[in-house]
Order: structure tokens, then sequence, then C-alpha cells
């Protein structure tokens, strides 16, 4: 069945520093969406990506798909206080498979 | 309604009783997502409707656990003979379909004592 693994689990930076999470799958995938969840809320979408080497931008966050559409990534730069929280990958049509994501932590 | 619901935010159960969670999609989804959050821990997928079909139920943990989903809008989510471990935060979501962005509803806490 479809599977993606979401690396790394955890990161804790200094706010300030810049965060990559990366998620990569066995097989090619038709899109592929974002998610992030504050603590104590509930998961909110933040983009979706469907064109090969696709690259979008939402203000600090840049959000890339692979030339293979096997891997997907999302940087952001100059982390803040606010960046806090979970953010997970899912393939589009799979969201029977929305796994543990990566948990951001940001120090003041 | 302009979002997803959840009823109650919050329950607190004795062990052994039985509950029932709701939920309210946005009018028009067709797909329909329960998941369960322990603290600190990822989603776990619970079941899944997709319009008429025969819902995907692959993520119940037990036959305690059964769902349904009346007339393709509102869903319960009916735990029988509650356990300890069964507390948690249970999600919902709807799609307008499979492969489109998900709407959370802000969840049930579920305690069982």
């Amino acid at each position: 069945g479809q599977q993606v693994m979401q690396i790394p689990q955890y990161q804790h930076v200094q706010e300030g520093e810049d965060f990559t999470t990366y998620c990569n799958s066995s097989t090619t995938l038709s899109n592929i969406q974002w998610y992030k969840q504050r603590p104590g809320g509930h998961p909110v979408f933040l983009i979706q990506l469907v064109k090969s080497g696709e690259v979008k931008k939402q203000k600090r966050l840049t959000f890339q798909f692979g030339e293979a559409k096997k891997n997907s990534s999302l940087h952001i730069t100059a982390t803040q206080t606010t960046d806090v929280g979970t953010y997970f990958c899912i393939p589009g049509g799979f969201k029977t498979i929305f796994g543990a994501g990566t948990r951001l932590f940001v120090k003041a | 309604g302009a979002g997803v619901s959840q009823s109650p935010s919050n329950k607190v159960t004795e062990k052994g009783k039985d509950v029932e969670l709701r939920c309210d999609p946005i009018s028009g989804h067709t797909a329909l997502y329960w998941y369960r959050q322990s603290l600190g821990q990822g989603l776990e997928f619970l079941i899944y409707f997709q319009g008429n079909s025969a819902p995907d139920k692959s993520g119940l943990p037990s036959d305690r656990f059964s769902a349904e989903r009346t007339g393709g809008s509102v869903s319960t989510l009916t735990i029988q003979r509650t356990q300890q471990e069964d507390s948690a935060v249970y999600l919902c979501a709807s799609s307008f379909y499979a492969n489109t962005e998900a709407f959370f509803g802000q969840g049930t806490r579920l305690t069982v004592v």
C-alpha cells in the first residue's frame, strides 16, 4: 500500500534558525498535502502540490515537490515561536496514513 | 455549517460504559474520516467513509469500535465498554473528494476513568 516516511520526527531549533522536514515515498504520488497542527489544536491544511518539481511559497514557508514526485519538503526560513507544532505530509488521496509528522520546537 | 463540528468537546466516562461521538461534516463533502490522537502522538486512522461506498474500517482497533454515517452527512463513532486506553482526542475530518484538502473538527477529548 501507499506509504510515506517523514523525517525528522522531532526538531529543536533556536528562534531565527531555519527548519526543513522531508517526506519520502517509495511510489510516485499524484499529489501531496501538508498540514500543521499547533499544540492543543487540530490539523490545518497548508498546501497541496501536484506538479513535478513544483515550488510554492507562503511567506517564510517554501514547499517543494520532487521531479519524480516521490518526495517533498517543507522549509521554514527564520523560524518564529508561532511556527511551533507538528507538520504532516500525506498523499492527497490517502488520508488514512496521516502518521506521526515532524514536531518542531522553537526556543526563544 | 461553516466548518466541521464535533460534539461533545469533552467527555468523561466510567470504564465499561458506552460512548457516542458525533461529527457534522461540511455540507457537500463526500469523504469523512475519524482519527484518534493520544497525547503527544500522531494521528491514528480509524475509519473512512466515501460517498455511498462501504466504509474503510481497517483502522478500528477492536470490535468495541463502530461508526456509521447517516444519509451521507452526520457520522457517529461509538465505543462500547470503554477502557482506559481509549482515552484520547477523537478527530473527525471531511473533504470534498478523497484527494482534496481535509477540514478537521476541534475534536472530542475522551477521558475514561
